[in-house]
């Protein structure tokens, strides 16, 4: 089963506007990461945020953890046509093995219309 | 610096083929690992391998084999290929399997099994 969910799975906003993605899990987290996926390509890493930290910031991105609700959010401020792309939260998880293996969430497939 | 590549970038083939995936890194990471992306599925870990000369088993491995032949490629070997790994496929490299690493990754490979 996924670790994070993303909700919603799908957004259409227009450019200028803002966009909130929120990721839940389920289990305790060291720390949660944010990738972006453009159409046809791989995944991207954007931001990385700890367990004890609460928010923050990379340009125009802003994401939160609540660790309490086991959730985050990813916002991009201010968006731009150029941010339409798959959005994606992970976390790590245990293997069967012992070590920790990066485990991600079906996605939100954000539209910015010009 | 070319990151991760990926080879072929599309391949079609007959049920019961076989085939091998091509990835190698230029990044000196020691971690590297196999992804297939569903639609509606997120991504699932196929096999990863920690550092050269080790292999382990994901979320989905049956029906595929890998090889870490040195610390730049790993391959996946699709030995019987079945419709149900018409997949894209994505290699991901990381300089250690730490929680605090973060993933970088190739441009997939989008595979058709008929």
């Amino acid at each position: 089963s996924q670790q994070g969910e993303e909700d919603p799975q799908a957004l259409s906003i227009q450019e200028g506007e803002n966009a909130t993605m929120n990721c839940s899990y389920k289990t305790s987290i060291n720390n949660l990461q944010w990738y972006r996926q453009n159409s046809g390509r791989g995944l991207v890493h954007l931001i990385l945020i700890r367990s004890n930290e609460r928010e923050k910031h990379s340009g125009r991105l802003r994401v939160t953890l609540d660790t309490s609700k086991k959730s985050s959010s990813l916002l991009i401020t201010a968006s731009r046509a150029a941010d339409t792309a798959s959005y994606f939260c992970a976390t790590f998880r245990l293997s069967q093995g012992g070590s920790e293996k990066l485990v991600f969430g079906k996605g939100t497939k954000l539209t910015v219309n010009p | 610096n070319a990151g991760v590549t990926q080879t072929p970038k599309f391949q079609v083939l007959k049920t019961g083929q076989s085939m091998t995936l091509q990835c190698a890194q230029d990044m000196n990471h020691n971690s590297m690992y196999w992804y297939r992306q569903d639609p509606g599925m997120g991504l699932r870990l196929i096999y990863y391998s920690a550092s050269e000369g080790t292999t382990d088993k994901g979320e989905v491995p049956n029906g595929y084999n890998v090889s870490r032949l040195n610390k730049r490629e790993f391959s996946l070997r699709l030995e019987s290929a079945a419709p149900s790994q018409t997949s894209v496929y994505f290699c991901a490299s990381s300089s250690t399997t730490g929680s605090n690493e973060k993933l970088f990754f190739g441009s997939g490979t989008q595979l058709s099994v008929l």
